[in-house]
C-alpha cells in the first residue's frame, strides 16, 4: 500500500527534546521529508534527506533514517512553544512523477 | 522572492456551482503540484503540471476535476458541480526545474467549503 504511518500526538515540555517518528512503505523511496503545518497555514518544508544518507542535522533539527526498517525520525532539540504544530512525514518514490506521499501528521504540543 | 501564492484563501460554493482555485508558483519555478487535505488527514496528491503539460494526473478524480498550467498566468484547479465531499483545503506546491520535482514548496492553501 501507500500508507506512511505516524503517531497522531506528542506532548513535551518546553526545553525538552521532541522525537517524531514515521514509517514509510517503499524501500526504494529516494527522498524523505519533514513538513511543519501551523493552524490554518500551508506546509513549511523543514528538511529532507536523500535515501543514501542516514543522518542530517540542521540547527535544532536532526533527521535519522533507517532504511532497513523504513523508519524516519525528526528530533527537535530544546523544543519551544513556537514549535507547536502538526508535523508531516512524506516520501517520494523513484519516478518522474512529482507525487509526494504524506503521513497523517503528528500534532506536537509544547507545554510551558 | 515571494512564495507560492494561492487565491482565494477561502471559497464558499453552493452544491452544483463551479470552484476555480488559482496558484502562482514561486519565481523561476516551472513545476506545479496540487494536493488536497481533508479534515484531520494528511495531504493527497492530485496532479503534477509543467507549463502547458500535465505530467501526472493519477490522483485526480475522474469526473468534475481538471487542472491546467498555461504558458502565461497561474495554474488553475477547476471543480465543476461541487458536492459537499469536495470541502477540503487545496494546496499548491511548486519546484524549480533543476530540482527534479523533489524540492516542493507549498502555498497557504485555499479552503473550500461547499454548502
Amino acid at each position: 500500500g501507500e500508507d506512511v504511518e505516524q503517531s497522531l500526538f506528542l506532548s513535551v515540555r518546553e526545553g525538552d527534546s521532541s522525537v517524531i517518528n514515521c514509517t514509510y512503505t517503499d524501500s526504494s523511496s529516494t527522498y524523505l521529508y519533514w513538513y511543519k503545518q501551523e493552524p490554518g497555514a500551508g506546509l513549511q518544508l523543514l528538511t529532507y534527506i536523500f535515501s543514501n544518507m542516514d543522518m542530517k542535522q540542521d540547527q535544532r533539527l536532526t533527521v535519522l533514517l533507517n532504511k532497513k526498517d523504513k523508519h524516519l525520525s525528526l528530533r527537535i532539540a530544546d523544543t519551544q512553544t513556537g514549535d507547536s504544530a502538526i508535523y508531516f512525514c512524506a516520501e517520494k518514490k523513484p519516478s518522474n512523477t512529482g507525487k509526494l506521499i504524506f503521513g497523517q501528521g503528528t500534532t506536537l504540543q509544547v507545554k510551558p | 522572492n515571494a512564495g507560492v501564492m494561492q487565491n482565494p484563501r477561502h471559497l464558499v460554493r453552493r452544491r452544483g456551482q463551479e470552484a476555480r482555485l488559482r496558484c502562482s508558483p514561486m519565481k523561476g519555478h516551472s513545476h506545479v503540484y496540487w494536493y488536497r487535505q481533508l479534515p484531520e488527514e494528511g495531504l493527497k496528491f492530485m496532479v503534477y503540471l509543467q507549463k502547458e503539460n500535465i505530467i501526472d494526473e493519477s490522483g485526480m478524480p475522474k469526473e468534475r476535476f481538471s487542472a491546467e498550467f498555461p504558458k502565461e498566468g497561474p495554474s488553475i484547479l477547476r471543480i465543476q458541480q461541487v458536492v459537499r465531499g469536495d470541502s477540503a483545503a487545496y494546496f499548491c506546491a511548486s519546484s524549480p526545474p533543476s530540482r527534479g520535482a523533489y524540492e516542493q514548496y507549498f502555498g497557504p492553501g485555499t479552503r473550500l467549503t461547499v454548502t
